[in-house]
């Protein structure tokens, strides 16, 4: 049973560039949400994806965007990026379901994005 | 006021000890609450899903007081492999739901 995946691992990018990360979610799960972590902080929620819609959002400017495949997979873009985006991006996955059970997340590795 | 609090700790205890972290939350709507467990530089990983009042699962409970609003989780004969950081997790009813995260407490266990 195959768990979040998420690439690339790293990635050092320049200040104004912009970077799309990729994430394919758990087997049998159908959502997808990104969060940012800084060093020290906790895991900051950035949007979340189902259906192939973006169907909540965080505190984030719209740099910030996203995407979601039939298969379920996703990608995050970022535009313009800043020195303060250099963070770990995590996706996490579930399934979209009545009852208890449809809000646990599963998380990827995360990819470690250093903008210089 | 944050929506999830934490002691940021660290919780520095002796193998075999037992240690106790409360977490509190500012939205009493929230529905469903969870524990995460993050080594460093790793993602985080769930560690108890909390139903109702509480529950068990070996050697760590999680109990949730929705009038005081706050979740805990207390782990007992701490192992040294318990050393991480645990992330407390609310789960806000806005639009569907999303999940906050509280800024973690890091445990250290020491031999």
């Amino acid at each position: 049973d195959a768990g979040v995946t998420q690439s690339p691992t790293h990635l050092i990018k320049t200040r104004g560039q912009q970077v799309t990360l990729r994430c394919s979610p758990k087997s049998g799960h159908d959502t997808v949400s990104w969060y940012q972590q800084a060093l020290g902080q906790g895991p900051q929620f950035i949007f979340q994806y189902y259906e192939e819609e973006e169907r909540q959002r965080g505190n984030f400017p719209d740099r910030f965007s996203g995407h979601q495949f039939p298969n379920y997979s996703s990608e995050l873009n970022v535009n313009a990026l800043l020195l303060g985006d250099s963070a770990l991006y995590l996706c996490a996955s579930s399934l979209t379901a009545s009852g208890f059970r449809g809000y646990e997340q599963y998380f990827g590795p995360g990819t470690r994005l250093t903008v210089t | 006021r944050k929506e999830v609090e934490q002691d940021p700790g660290p919780f520095n205890v002796p193998e075999g000890a037992t240690v106790a972290f409360n977490c509190t939350y500012s939205n009493s709507a929230s529905q469903s609450f969870f524990w995460y467990r993050q080594d460093c530089r790793k993602e985080p990983k769930l560690l108890m899903s909390v139903y109702s009042s509480g529950n068990e699962d070996g050697r760590f409970t999680a109990q949730l007081n929705r009038a005081s609003q706050y979740i805990s989780l207390l782990i007992r004969d701490s192992k040294l492999s318990d050393s991480a950081t645990y992330l407390c997790v609310v789960n806000i009813p806005s639009g569907t739901y999303k999940y906050i995260f509280g800024t973690g407490t890091r445990l250290k266990v020491l031999a």
